[in-house]
């Protein structure tokens, strides 16, 4: 069975703290993807990656970077955090381009 | 260009009753169109998905209606369940791979 999984359900960081969103796939996907999710904005993407160490920004990177140094694993870095990049943060990962995305249940985090 | 609106934000079906939640779309470079259900607690999953050389697509209670020309598409439940309860969103992409998102519908079903 497909399975994204996220390091955290819910997080709580401190403003200026460097945070880390973790994100592994079991699929074998050649396509990974960060999302965060706010009310009535949707699903926004903030990074991409289609292969080991490439990455793509997404419509809102600015804030955020990303790693993959395995195929299986995405992550999501905060350099600095900052209370407007409280969210529901959302990974996916994709076999191809157009193919079906697959999500984690997201991580909750909130920066005070 | 990019956008996708969505709508309405939220919607209260009794249940049997008919749920309709509306996408238009501007990029017509767009050629796939996926609804995602989510429910409280966990990530999206694709629910059901049209390509436009057709103009519908139906599985089980779910039909995806799509309008080439006026760049629009609608997912309509059918006989509405309380199980249906969740967040809905649409999205588009092209070749690009990557998912542009609606803004999402909550979906309420009244027992």
């Amino acid at each position: 069975d497909v399975k994204v999984t996220q390091s955290s359900r819910y997080l709580v960081k401190r403003t200026g703290e460097k945070v880390f969103l973790e994100c592994v796939q079991d699929m074998d996907h050649e396509n990974m993807f960060w999302y965060r999710q706010d009310p009535g904005l949707g699903l926004r993407l903030i990074y991409f990656s289609y292969d080991v160490k490439m990455k793509e920004k997404g419509d809102i990177p600015e804030g955020y970077s990303v790693s993959r140094e395995k195929k299986e694993r995405f992550s999501l870095i905060l350099e600095s955090a900052s209370t407007n990049q409280t969210s529901m943060y959302l990974c996916a990962s994709s076999l191809g381009g157009g193919d079906t995305q697959y999500f984690g249940p997201g991580t909750r985090l909130t920066v005070l | 260009q990019q956008q996708v609106k969505q709508s309405p934000q939220s919607l209260i079906v009794q249940k049997g009753g008919i749920s309709i939640i509306n996408c238009a779309y501007e990029n017509t470079a767009f050629d796939y169109f996926p609804w995602y259900q989510q429910f409280p607690g966990k990530g999206p999953a694709l629910l059901i998905a049209i390509r436009p050389d057709v103009s519908e697509k139906k599985e089980g209670r779910f039909t995806i209606s799509f309008n080439k020309s006026a760049k629009q598409f609608s997912l309509h439940i059918m006989d509405s369940q309380p199980g249906d309860s969740a967040t809905y969103f649409c999205a588009a992409s092209g070749n690009t791979g990557k998912l542009i998102f609606g803004q999402g519908t909550t979906l309420q079903v009244k027992p």
